[in-house]
């Protein structure tokens, strides 16, 4: 079974600041990684994902995670934030999929409120 | 528009009683996830179904169950429900080949 720590759960800055939002994974597996973003009264939106290649991957509006297997975490981070940014933030992970066509559940972190101030 | 289909947005019932919520997979997804998110338990996966067929469970109470019909709609029922049910429900469907999760609204349901 894979599980996710995001080990903030909130991150207050100031606008226009650098920010990274931490999440650790535990798997006995290969996985594939998430960023989703939930704004107040809304669904999850995806930021990004990892699935191989780079480790370091680009989402939307200009945040970037980058997958580190040696310390089991996955990152996100903005250079600069904005006020649009405040949100709640969920690292997920499913297990790799070898090929099939049904994939796994997603199991989510318990998230990190990001609030951003003037 | 995410292109998954959640209704009701909000529902509100008393304790004891029976509601179903409803989600229509964007177009071509086979795989349909459950999840209930409240705030002391965060968000916990339900159920998926992969083109009608249970494929996995996950904390789901003996008193819900779900279905994926034929036209690969999804309907979660959640019986004799208590005030602890109160919570945001959501339904996400998939499609092979990316990894492309994609997420409804959510049914808010509040039990009374």
């Amino acid at each position: 079974a894979q599980s996710v720590t995001q080990l903030d759960s909130q991150v207050p800055v100031f606008e226009e600041a650098p920010v990274e939002l931490r999440c650790n994974y535990s798997s006995s597996v290969s996985v594939y990684l998430f960023w989703y973003v939930q704004y107040p009264n809304q669904g999850l939106q995806l930021l990004l994902k990892y699935l191989s290649g780079s480790t370091l991957v680009k989402g939307i509006n200009g945040f970037e995670a980058e997958f580190n297997k040696s310390q089991t975490s996955f990152h996100l981070r903005k250079p600069s934030v904005h006020i649009s940014d405040t949100a709640e933030y969920f690292c997920a992970v499913t297990r790799a999929n070898a090929g099939g066509t049904s994939y796994g559940k997603l199991t989510f972190g318990q998230g990190t409120i990001l609030t951003v101030h003037p | 528009d995410s292109g998954v289909t959640q209704t009701p947005k909000h529902l509100i019932t008393a304790t004891g009683q029976r509601v179903t919520l409803r989600c229509s997979p964007r177009s071509g997804d086979l795989s349909v996830y459950w999840y209930q998110q409240s705030l002391d338990q965060g968000l916990q996966f339900l159920i998926q179904y992969y083109n009608g067929e249970e494929r996995a469970k996950g904390n789901i109470l003996e008193r819900f169950s779900a279905q994926q019909f034929p036209d690969l709609h999804s309907e979660l029922n959640l019986s004799s429900l208590e005030l602890g049910d109160s919570a945001l429900y959501f339904c996400a469907s998939s499609v092979a080949g990316n990894y492309g999760y994609t997420f409804g609204s959510g049914t808010r349901l509040t039990v009374v």
